[in-house]
């Protein structure tokens, strides 16, 4: 496996599941991210983490909860989720200070809230 | 309004160029980049730019900074159908990169 990969591709869920995404990079970075992204909107950061430390929450539901065991693994916990949150969330990666390269990002996951 | 701004669709024939605007707000962006997202995939850099640079080309890519009215441009020479994707534009702002909206860039035979 090579640079980061997210599962599941796709994931249908009720209003009162929980659900997890996984997020895994193989590039030897030290910063993971997750974005969600709604058609016709900015990609909208959600989380940061940087050496496995969260450096950044900008304000997003309490219903979404990371967590980065990891340098290399990342999850994204979902509970109580509403329709609106239904969007391609993508996982990325990158080194600190490695500007040049930005970020790399997984294929991601289209989540669908029923 | 949106930190990056993008026009949303753009339409070119196969062959001909293809020029994607973005602006940004911050002056204190560093690095400036483009990403290709085709259909059913993450986003993948193309190219960057550091922001005392005027133009970067790289094959078919052009790409041109204008620092004083925080506009940046991606030109594509020759676009072919494999071209067809979403664009998104983005700047790094404290260590973090904000995206915009994206161009939907659509390739006509």
């Amino acid at each position: 496996e090579t640079g980061v990969t997210q599962t599941p591709r796709h994931l249908v869920m009720g209003m009162t599941n929980k659900k997890s995404l996984k997020c895994e990079q193989h590039l030897g970075h030290n910063a993971m991210y997750w974005y969600k992204q709604s058609a016709k909107k900015p990609l909208e950061l959600m989380f940061v983490y940087s050496l496995e430390e969260r450096v950044e929450n900008n304000s997003v539901p309490s219903r979404f909860s990371p967590e980065c065991p990891n340098s290399s693994h990342l999850f994204l916990h979902l509970h109580t989720l509403q329709p609106e949150d239904s969007a391609l969330y993508l996982c990325a990666s990158s080194q600190v200070g490695g500007f040049r390269d930005g970020y790399t990002f997984g294929s991601g996951t289209r989540l669908t809230v029923v | 309004g949106e930190d990056v701004e993008q026009s949303l669709f753009l339409s070119v024939r196969e062959g001909d160029s293809s020029v994607i605007n973005c602006t940004y707000t911050d002056s204190s962006s560093t690095y400036l980049y483009w990403y290709k997202q085709e259909p059913g995939a993450g986003l993948q850099l193309l190219t960057y730019i550091f922001s005392n640079m005027d133009m970067k080309q790289d094959q078919r890519l052009t790409v041109l900074l204008n620092k004083k009215d925080k506009h940046l441009s991606l030109r594509i020479a020759d676009t072919q159908t494999g071209d067809s994707a979403i664009y998104f534009c983005a700047d790094l702002l404290w260590g973090k990169l904000q995206f915009g909206a994206g161009t939907q860039v659509v390739v006509t035979p």
